[in-house]
């Protein structure tokens, strides 16, 4: 149980354009799911926390308009980067947490790698 | 502030040997603690946690970790390394004034163990 699904795993762009990774809860209700970015050989970056049916919650430093996060339903959130630009090229995870668990862990996608040409 | 430490980049261990990969951590009042392992360009995988009780947790794949108040530490143990157990494990803290759901990561140790 507790699976997360991330898609696409690789994606590969043109610099300008937005790409939509989705973030899938398959066996559970995830009323909070964590958008985290991943530089090569460094820990996490927590970028935004994403609740169901509001507006996702943004670290300090990361820009709203150019990470839009929407989680319409219990099960899937997405993260879309607009206007991509090859500083952008990184490895991106999400997880997800039980409804209500402060003390659960974390249930995390597969990460998705993008690459901005 | 909240904060996890892995004071090593990398951990070097023979299989077979035992291992240990180190975590300390601040925070206020009664910590939530974890352990992570991501493996090369996946996401992370759950290996224990610590919330109350025992200080002695057992996870998965064999391994372990000791919560010691006194010492702010949560040591990642195993008592007979794998070459497959070669990955990157992430020590994590959740305190309870974090203000919801946010987990705090370590910055990682490399495990290599050489066959």
């Amino acid at each position: 149980g507790a699976v997360v699904s991330q898609h696409p795993s690789w994606v590969i762009c043109k610099s300008g354009t937005s790409v939509k990774i989705e973030c899938r809860s398959l066996d559970f209700q995830a009323t909070t799911m964590f958008w985290y970015r991943q530089f090569p050989k460094q820990s996490l970056m927590l970028m935004a926390t994403s609740n169901e049916g509001s507006k996702a919650t943004y670290e300090q430093g990361v820009e709203k308009d150019k990470f839009l996060i929407n989680h319409a339903s219990l099960t899937l959130s997405t993260l879309t980067v607009t206007s991509a630009h090859p500083e952008d090229s990184s490895f991106y995870i999400c997880s997800a947490s039980w409804a209500g668990a402060n003390t659960g862990e974390l249930f995390f996608g597969e990460g998705s790698r993008l690459t901005v040409l | 502030a909240q904060s996890v430490a892995q004071p090593e980049d990398q951990v070097n261990v023979a299989e077979g040997n035992p291992l240990t990969v180190k975590c300390t951590y601040s925070v206020s009042g009664n910590p939530y603690l974890f352990w992570y392992v991501q493996y090369p360009n996946r996401g992370l995988q759950f290996l224990l946690k610590y919330i109350t009780g025992d200080n002695l947790v057992k996870g998965s794949y064999g391994f372990e970790a000791e919560f010691n108040k006194s010492q702010t530490s949560f040591h990642l143990k195993k008592p007979s390394a794998l070459v497959s157990d070669s990955a990157l494990y992430f020590c994590a803290v959740r305190g309870l004034n974090t203000g919801g759901f946010k987990t705090i990561f370590g910055a990682g140790t490399r495990l290599f163990v050489k066959a």
